[in-house]
Parts: structure tokens; sequence; C-alpha cells
């Protein structure tokens, strides 16, 4: 069983749809984290949650909504999205944020917004 | 703030060839350094790290030295592989800033 698994692995939606990403760890790690990956573009980080706390949100507009009920599952809620926002988003894990912990990453979900 | 620079991709070599990717980086205090690999259809998957000064890490024949005074994280391999044909990503954490700070990633082609 891999150590981080997201879903679904494609999601093509509306703009004004809302959907949800799921993101589920096994490690037994105490801190997640939500990226997007846009093609050309440095890999930006979304959200950072440390024993389900929230401790960082860099900027990221509202149609975007984490949400993370236990240190081990952490979700994504989409709301009246745009075409920018296809990308893929990545999940990872780590032990817990401090600096020098490596991230484990699960295999992204595709986004695409018609 | 922390930065991290790498070599404009892509990158195609033959089988066998040598391989070195560069990467710089600029931070306060003495960060970490890493290097992640993402294989075509996959995510982010560490290949190795360093936390501090003349640290060499290594992982699959890729070894990468933390090089303080020219402020780098190399990756070098002496004999690639098709199957190391992905994107390669260098990364720096810092211990004031507490995330990964990743470059605009590599992209490799190994030819047979």
């Amino acid at each position: 069983e891999t150590g981080v698994t997201q879903t679904p692995r494609h999601l093509v939606m509306g703009m004004t749809n809302k959907k949800s990403l799921k993101c589920e760890q096994h490690l037994g790690h105490n801190a997640m984290y939500w990226y997007k990956q846009s093609a050309k573009k440095p890999l930006e980080l979304m959200f950072v949650y440390s024993l389900e706390e929230r401790v960082e949100n860099n900027s990221v507009p509202s149609r975007f909504s984490p949400e993370c009920p236990n240190s081990s599952h952490l979700f994504l809620h989409l709301h009246t999205l745009q075409p920018e926002d296809s990308a893929l988003y990545l999940c990872a894990s780590s032990q817990d944020v401090a600096f020098n912990q490596p991230q484990h990453f699960g295999d992204g979900t595709r986004l695409s917004i018609l | 703030g922390n930065s991290v620079t790498q070599m404009e991709g892509p990158v195609t070599l033959s089988e066998e060839a040598f391989l070195t990717i560069n990467c710089t980086y600029t931070a306060t205090g003495y960060p970490s350094l890493f290097w992640y690999v993402q294989y075509p259809g996959e995510g982010l998957q560490l290949l190795l790290k360093a936390t501090k000064a003349d640290d060499k890490g290594s992982n699959k024949g890729f070894e990468a030295t933390y090089r303080k005074e020219t402020t780098s994280f190399h990756l070098e391999k002496g004999s690639v592989q098709v199957s190391d044909s992905a994107v390669y990503f260098c990364a720096l954490s810092d211990q004031g800033a507490q995330k990964l700070v990743f470059g605009q990633g590599t992209r490799l082609t190994i030819n047979p």
C-alpha cells in the first residue's frame, strides 16, 4: 500500500461545480500539505496542516477550501473554479513541520476546468 | 527570501552518459537541501538529501554534495539509464521558514 494516496486521479469539472479532492496518508505523519503544479511554473505550496491545525495559507483564493479532520486525512474542497486552476494538485506528508524532514508525495489529482 | 535556481531543461543524453544538473540556492541561515524526482504520471519522490555543509547525499547511483562556499547542490550520476528519464527538482528547507522551496524542475530524457 502506497504511503500517500490521492483520489480521484483525474477530475474534469465545470466552473460552477463543487467537488473535493481527497488525500490519505498511512505513514503516521503529523504534517500534511497541498501543492499546485502547473506547467512551466515552480511547485506552489498552498496549505500546510500540523496536527490538524492549519499553519500556513499561501494567499490561496477562497474558492479553494482545505479541511483536515484528522492527521491521516486531508481534503481540498473546490467551488467556482477558473480555467487557470487547471493543474496537477499534489498532497504530501512529513513526520512534522521541522525544516529537515523530507516530504512524501501522493501521485496527484489532474484537474481540468472546462 | 529563500530561492532555488536549477539549470534550464530539457536535458537529453544517451544511455551511460555522465549527468550533471546544476542547482544553486539563496537562503538565510543553514538550510537542508533535497533532490526530488518525478516520474511520468507520478508524484515527487525524495531522491537524496543533505543537512549540513560538506554532507554528500547519495541514492540509486545519484550523488550531490552540499557546498556552502558556492551555495550549490549539483546532482550527478556517472552512467545514466533510460529509466532515469524524469523531472528532477532541487529544494531547500530553511529553519526559519519551515517549508520546502522548490526549483522549477529539470526534465531529463535518456535515449537508448
